[in-house]
């Protein structure tokens, strides 16, 4: 099984609509979750730390189901600007290592 | 803010020769990593540097060396590059590796090995 596991997609979605995406981690001990984006031939950026109570920033909110071994990305009221790749990332071991980054998730937002 | 700077942002070599990838940041953080990233593959780690003087092989090291120059720089060297070595490098920095902290990428090098 691999660390880090996501649906590649297409997400094709209409302007407004709401979207979910999850991802499953493999090691039970993971402490660590996050959320990036990544748009078209750029770089990585941080979209939400996701934490064990669940967080929500604007119209994204992250949960985390330590017990079912998820993290999920809700998009409420899509947005044209939304269209990127979502990478789920976790880190995977203890101590100092470095996050494991999952295949991501392409979501495209349509007019 | 500069963040994490790489130079050069694009750069195409032949066969054999060889390259030196930089990277800065400039947050005073702790790790450094270097990922490479092809379609469909996502990302991938090359080497890492969890804090100044250390280096640990990632899930790709073959074919590259890092050096940690010092806290600031981490660059990463292709010897003899090869057309498999085609790819975008993302550099990024964290304060410390592992639990707890997020990663900062710098917007990458898009290289190409003819």
């Amino acid at each position: 099984r691999k660390e880090v596991e996501q649906d590649p997609g297409p997400f094709n979605v209409p302007e407004g609509a709401t979207v979910a995406f999850n991802c499953t981690y493999s090691n039970s001990a993971s402490q660590s979750f996050f959320w990036y984006r990544q748009d078209c031939r750029k770089e990585p950026k941080l979209l939400m730390s996701v934490y064990s109570s669940g967080n929500e920033d604007g119209r994204f909110t992250a949960q985390l189901n330590r017990a079912s071994q998820y993290i999920s990305l809700l998009i409420r009221d899509s947005k044209l600007s939304d269209s990127a790749t979502y990478l789920c990332v976790v880190n995977s071991h203890s101590g100092n290592t470095p996050l494991v980054f999952g295949k991501g998730t392409r979501l495209s937002v349509i007019a | 803010n500069a963040g994490v700077t790489q130079t050069p942002k694009f750069q195409v070599l032949k066969t054999g020769q060889s390259m030196t990838l930089q990277c800065a940041q400039d947050m005073n953080h702790n790790s450094m990593y270097w990922y490479r990233q092809d379609p469909g593959m996502g990302l991938r780690l090359i080497y890492y540097s969890a804090s100044e003087g250390t280096t640990d092989k990632g899930e790709v090291p073959n074919g590259y060396n890092v050096s940690r120059l010092n806290k600031r720089e981490f660059s990463l060297r292709l010897e003899s590059a090869a057309p498999s070595q085609t790819s975008v490098y993302f550099c990024a920095s964290s304060e410390i590796g592992g639990v707890g902290q997020p990663q900062h990428f710098g917007d990458g090098t898009r290289l190409s090995i003819l």
